[in-house]
C-alpha cells in the first residue's frame, strides 16, 4: 500500500491561505491522491482528488508535483469553520477477486485556524 | 436528498452482548465500508462489500461481522468477541471505479459499559 506522510497539525490565520503537505513518495502511477477532511465527531467529508494535474474546485485547490512523491491541499481563504483533521490518502488495491480498492487513513493534519 | 445514515448516533451496551449498526445509502452504490476510528486516530477498516452478498475483511475484523443483502443496507455487528468494542463507528460507501469518492455517514458512538 503507498503511504502518506502529513505534519500533525498545523495553524493559519483565518483569511490566509492554509497550505497543507503531503508526501506520498510510493506512490504508484494509476493511483489518485484524495483529500479528506472530519470536523470533531462529524464523518470525513471529501474534498478533491487527483491523479497527475493540479486541480481546483469551491472547496480548495490541489497540487501535485511532477514527480507525483508529494501534493499540497490550498485552502485560499480559510475561515473558523475550516478547522479540522485533514486526511491525504492514496487509493490502496486490495488482494481480492474483484479487485477491491480500499481508503487507508492515516492520523491526517489538525488545521487550526485562528481569529 | 440522497445520502448515508447512520443509525443510532450514540448506542450504550453491557458488555457481553452483540450489538448491529445500521447503515443505509439512497445513492446507487455498489461500495460500501466500516471503519472503526479510536480518539485521537485514523480510520480503520473493518469491512468492506463491493456487491450484494459479498464482503471482505479489511485490517481488523476480529470480533465483527457483517451482510450485504441488499444494496442500500450494510449493518455491523460488533460480537462480545471483540475486545475493546467502545469506540467511533463511520460507514462510507462510494459508486466504484478508482476515481471517485467516498461518502460517509456521520457515524454511531458506541460505549460498552
Amino acid at each position: 500500500d503507498a503511504k502518506t506522510t502529513q505534519p500533525p497539525s498545523m495553524d493559519c490565520a483565518e483569511g490566509r491561505a492554509a497550505n497543507l503537505p503531503c508526501n506520498h513518495s510510493t506512490i504508484s502511477g494509476n493511483e489518485y491522491v484524495y483529500w479528506y477532511r472530519q470536523i470533531h465527531s462529524q464523518g470525513p467529508q471529501y474534498i478533491i482528488h487527483g491523479l497527475k494535474n493540479n486541480e481546483t474546485n469551491e472547496m480548495a485547490s490541489l497540487i501535485i508535483t511532477e514527480d507525483r512523491k508529494s501534493s499540497t491541499l490550498i485552502l485560499p481563504h480559510a475561515t473558523l469553520r475550516d478547522t479540522a483533521v485533514y486526511y491525504c490518502i492514496v487509493r490502496s488495491p486490495r488482494e481480492s477477486g474483484g479487485g477491491a480498492d480500499g481508503l487507508t487513513f492515516g492520523k491526517g493534519t489538525h488545521l487550526i485556524i485562528q481569529p | 436528498d440522497g445520502g448515508i445514515t447512520q443509525s443510532p448516533k450514540y448506542l450504550f451496551r453491557k458488555e457481553g452482548q452483540n450489538v448491529t449498526l445500521s447503515c443505509e445509502q439512497n445513492l446507487n452504490h455498489d461500495a460500501m465500508y466500516w471503519y472503526r476510528q479510536d480518539p485521537g486516530q485514523g480510520l480503520r477498516l473493518i469491512y468492506y462489500s463491493q456487491i450484494v452478498n459479498d464482503f471482505q475483511k479489511g485490517d481488523i475484523a476480529e470480533g465483527y461481522s457483517v451482510s450485504r443483502e441488499k444494496k442500500e443496507s450494510f449493518p455491523l455487528t460488533v460480537t462480545s468477541a471483540q475486545k475493546n468494542p467502545t469506540a467511533f463507528y463511520l460507514c462510507a460507501s462510494r459508486k466504484g471505479g478508482r476515481d471517485t469518492e467516498a461518502f460517509f455517514g456521520q457515524g454511531t458512538r458506541l460505549t460498552v459499559v
